[in-house]
């Protein structure tokens, strides 16, 4: 069955460096999506491309959070300087149309 | 704006009991819904969607789930619980055409044998 990957699958990082999550969507998906889950709350949604073009960025910090999809198919988010509140699971997923959405296993970013 | 209820924080039933998770959604048109399941440290696993049809929607690992459009929600149901159904369980709806999700707080499910 086809995956999504991400890595790294865990990262610590001290507060104000930067850190860089790697994602590789399903083969053929255009629609890729990052998402954050802070713990004990259900996953919001960072910025979402379709193929190489950022379609809604709206819940980015785009001051410290930043996202590519070069060749509209694998994908990285940048966070920097990394602060104590981005502390969280970082999902990526992707998916065909509105056929649904396949999460990866995701990254979990704790900031010191 | 759109959003999510999942009233129920945590949720505990016995091995072989059924269960029911509730989930209420806000959104102005017709709705994608959906449920997905997340392990401890774990992505999420997409159980079951509606996105038109029969309001009574089949998922995997023995699940079900009913839209009801006149009570804005969307139930999941299983008729026996196994052990390894503890999880959380997230109901998400889409919006824009089905293109972004808005999910829930998420409910956690404790089995006790």
């Amino acid at each position: 069955e086809a995956e999504v990957a991400q890595s790294p699958r865990y990262k610590i990082t001290e507060k104000s460096q930067a850190v860089a999550f790697w994602c590789d969507p399903i083969s053929g998906h255009a629609t890729l999506y990052w998402y954050r889950q802070i713990l004990g709350q259900g996953p919001e949604l960072l910025v979402q491309f379709q193929d190489e073009s950022v379609v809604d960025d709206s819940q980015l910090p785009k001051d410290r959070f930043s996202a590519e999809r070069l060749k509209g198919v694998d994908s990285t988010l940048k966070i920097q300087p990394a602060e104590l509140g981005d502390s969280a699971m970082y999902l990526c997923a992707s998916s065909l149309e509105s056929s649904g959405y396949t999460f990866g296993s995701g990254t979990r970013l704790t900031v010191v | 704006a759109q959003s999510v209820t999942q009233p129920d924080i945590h949720i505990t039933v016995s091995e072989g009991a059924s269960l029911e998770l509730r989930c209420n959604y806000s959104y102005g048109a017709t709705p994608y819904l959906f449920w997905y399941v997340q392990s401890p440290g774990q992505g999420l696993q997409l159980l079951l969607k509606y996105f038109s049809g029969d309001t009574l929607v089949q998922g995997i690992k023995g699940f079900e789930a009913e839209f009801k459009r006149s009570q804005s929600s969307f139930n999941l149901r299983k008729p026996s619980v196994h052990w390894s159904d503890a999880a959380e369980y997230f109901c998400a709806v889409g919006v824009a055409g089905g293109n972004k999700l808005v999910f829930g707080a998420g409910t956690i499910l404790r089995v006790k044998s």
